[in-house]
Formats: C-alpha cells, sequence, structure tokens
C-alpha cells in the first residue's frame, strides 16, 4: 500500500524558513515522480514544485521560484520541500503526491494527509 | 499558463439524479491523442482523491457512477446517479505542461 508521510509544517515567521519532509512507502520511490501541492484555508488547491523520477528534472510555480528548493533522497524515499523566505500568502497545507510514472507529466494517484504551514508574525 | 475553469461553482441535485461538471481549458491539453486532464475529488479534512486521468480513465476502486469525457479544451465529469457519499468540493486539473493549474472546484451537495 502506498503511503506518504508530511512533516515538517507549523508556525514561522514572515522571512523565516521550513522543510517540510515526504516520507514515502509501499513503491519503488525512486523511479517516481513527486510533487507538492498547497491549499490555503479555505481555498483551492495549488500547485508548487514537482521532481521528475527519470532525469532529475525540477519545477517550480513562479511564486515560489527562488524561494523553494525541492529535493529528493532516494536512499531514504524522502522527498523535501526547503521553503525560504516565506510570506504570509505561502500559509497552506503542503501536500506531497506520487505520479503514476517517472515522466513527470503523468497524472498524481497518490496523496499525502498533508502538512499545515502558518507564516506569521 | 493554463487557465482551468469549472463550471458551475456549486451544485446541488437530488440522491439517484444526475450530476455533470465542466472544465474548460484556456488551451488544448491534447497531445499524442492524450488528454493531459484529471478530476480528483476532495472531502472535508481529505486530500483529494484521483477520480479519472487521461480526461476519461476511472481510477482503479472508483465506482463506475463517476465518468469523464470530452478532448482539447473542453470536458466534463457526470456522476450518474448521485450518492450522499459523493458531496464533496471537485476539481479538474491539466498536467500538460508545467505550472500545472487546478480549476476552481465544484461544490457538489445534495438538495
Amino acid at each position: 500500500e502506498v503511503q506518504l508521510l508530511e512533516s515538517g509544517g507549523g508556525l514561522v515567521q514572515p522571512g523565516g524558513s521550513l522543510r517540510l519532509s515526504c516520507a514515502a512507502s509501499g513503491f519503488t520511490f525512486s523511479s517516481y515522480a513527486m510533487t507538492w501541492v498547497r491549499q490555503a484555508p479555505g481555498k483551492g488547491l495549488e500547485w508548487v514544485s514537482g521532481f521528475s523520477g527519470t532525469g532529475g528534472s525540477t519545477y517550480y510555480a513562479d511564486s515560489v521560484k527562488g524561494r523553494f528548493t525541492i529535493s529528493r533522497d532516494n536512499s531514504k524515499n524522502t522527498l523535501y520541500l526547503q521553503m525560504n523566505s516565506l510570506r504570509a500568502e505561502d500559509t497552506a497545507v503542503y501536500y506531497c503526491a506520487k505520479g503514476q510514472g517517472g515522466y513527470y507529466y503523468s497524472p498524481t494517484d497518490n496523496w499525502g494527509q498533508g502538512t499545515l504551514v502558518t507564516v506569521s508574525s | 499558463d493554463i487557465v482551468m475553469t469549472q463550471s458551475p461553482d456549486s451544485l446541488a441535485a437530488s440522491l439517484g439524479e444526475r450530476a455533470t461538471i465542466n472544465c474548460k481549458s484556456s488551451q488544448s491539453v491534447l497531445s499524442n491523442n492524450k488528454n493531459y486532464l484529471t478530476w480528483y475529488q476532495q472531502k472535508p479534512g481529505q486530500p483529494p482523491k484521483l477520480l479519472i486521468y487521461w480526461a476519461s480513465t476511472r481510477e482503479s476502486g472508483v465506482p463506475d457512477r463517476f465518468s469523464g469525457s470530452g478532448s482539447g479544451t473542453d470536458f466534463t465529469l457526470t456522476i450518474s446517479s448521485l450518492l450522499a457519499e459523493d458531496v464533496a468540493v471537485y476539481y479538474c486539473q491539466h498536467y500538460y505542461s508545467t505550472p500545472w493549474t487546478f480549476g476552481q472546484g465544484t461544490k457538489v451537495e445534495i438538495k
């Protein structure tokens, strides 16, 4: 059974940093594309960043480019999102999601429960 | 960026009735005979759940009352006979190019 468990969320001041983790199990992590999607309180879904399972390509939304960095440690079956220079508008539940294959442009078929990031003074 | 627009924003239907949600993309998401379009269901306090991918392929375990159709820029999610457990927000999303974008969501309720 595929499991994705996000952690690392919390309350941070504007301008601060957080690193989110997504521990994966139940599948061969290194072979699959992975994605971060966020959802502000009471709002819709917003794609944040992605990492292909093949070739090592990374992708970012313009709203986070230059501030967030996605990475993965295939030996630990873990996906990360390093978030710097956080802003109030980054407040959201952050979900990690698994692609159906290694190629990035494929559907995401499993999602974690999410971790809440609150940026506030 | 490709803009995804859903209609309606909300709908209320009686139990057993058909519910239809539309999704329009600002440019075609069709390539190599595949439409790069998914539908998700999200219930309160839960992550999104994949229902339909490649615009019309039902995910394993999803009841067959859910179906997806359309091509190019116009897509539809149909719930053929609404059940109480289908109350949720439904999102379309393209994965044709980055940034991936979602529709604004359609809230489905029971009348």
